[in-house]
């Protein structure tokens, strides 16, 4: 398993400013990722935060509004920049434990980032 | 996007009472489902997961069974307690990969 901590856990933005989000990871993982929940809709993954190289994003998310950062193996930010109220949601990042031998490979959460933008 | 779906979107249970709701995803192209129970202002919490069509998980008062075939997946909560009120999240991945796909959840209220 892994511990993340997320930082922060809430708060309430201005529309056009932007918000940075950290995660922490208590052990070095490899795979990371950042996913968001607008209200009453499913978690949705945004992109795959790689460490040494630029993040790896879904359909319909782009980095000039979701700069992502990955120093090293332990921790992350995503940014959401120029917000406006559609960006309220919950922010969460992950990572990828192995199971090890032929077990399959779980996803951790960190506690999450809930933002509104007014 | 591939297509998840939880029911029911809520529903409220007495203490004590059993329960159980279902996930349905895509039947082809399966690698694994998995069941999260997410409290409000913590981490989502892994419960199982399942790969083999005819899995059965239990954790306690919960358990999960499996159908790929037909594409759905069974969450109970036996004897429910109001420590399992939470939203049940499940998530499917088609390939060996990390992608989750997540439902929409089943936000369970367990009344005492």
């Amino acid at each position: 398993s892994a511990v993340i901590s997320q930082k922060p856990s809430r708060d309430i933005c201005q529309r056009g400013t932007s918000l940075t989000i950290q995660c922490q990871v208590d052990s070095q993982v490899t795979m990371m990722f950042w996913y968001r929940q607008q209200p009453g809709q499913s978690l949705t993954l945004i992109a795959t935060a790689n460490q040494g190289s630029e993040a790896t994003y879904e359909s319909g998310f782009v980095i000039d509004k979701f700069p992502i950062s990955r120093p090293n193996l332990t921790f992350s930010t995503l940014t959401v920049s120029n917000m406006s109220p559609e960006d309220s949601s919950i922010y969460l990042c992950s990572v990828e434990v192995s199971g090890g031998g032929s077990s399959y490979n779980e996803q951790f959460f960190g506690p999450g980032t809930r933002l509104t933008v007014l | 996007i591939l297509n998840v779906e939880q029911s029911p979107q809520s529903l409220h249970v007495q203490e004590g009472d059993s329960t159980n709701f279902t996930c349905s995803f895509p039947s082809s192209n399966f690698y694994a489902l998995h069941w999260y129970r997410w409290e409000t202002a913590k981490s989502p919490e892994a419960l199982f997961v399942m790969t083999l069509n005819g899995d059965e998980k239990k954790k306690g008062r919960i358990s999960a069974t499996l159908n790929t075939k037909e594409g759905y997946s069974y969450l109970y909560i036996k004897g429910s307690q109001p420590e399992d009120s939470a939203t049940y999240l499940c998530a499917f991945s088609g390939s060996n990969d990390y992608k989750l796909s997540f439902g929409a959840g089943t936000t369970v209220t367990v009344r005492a």
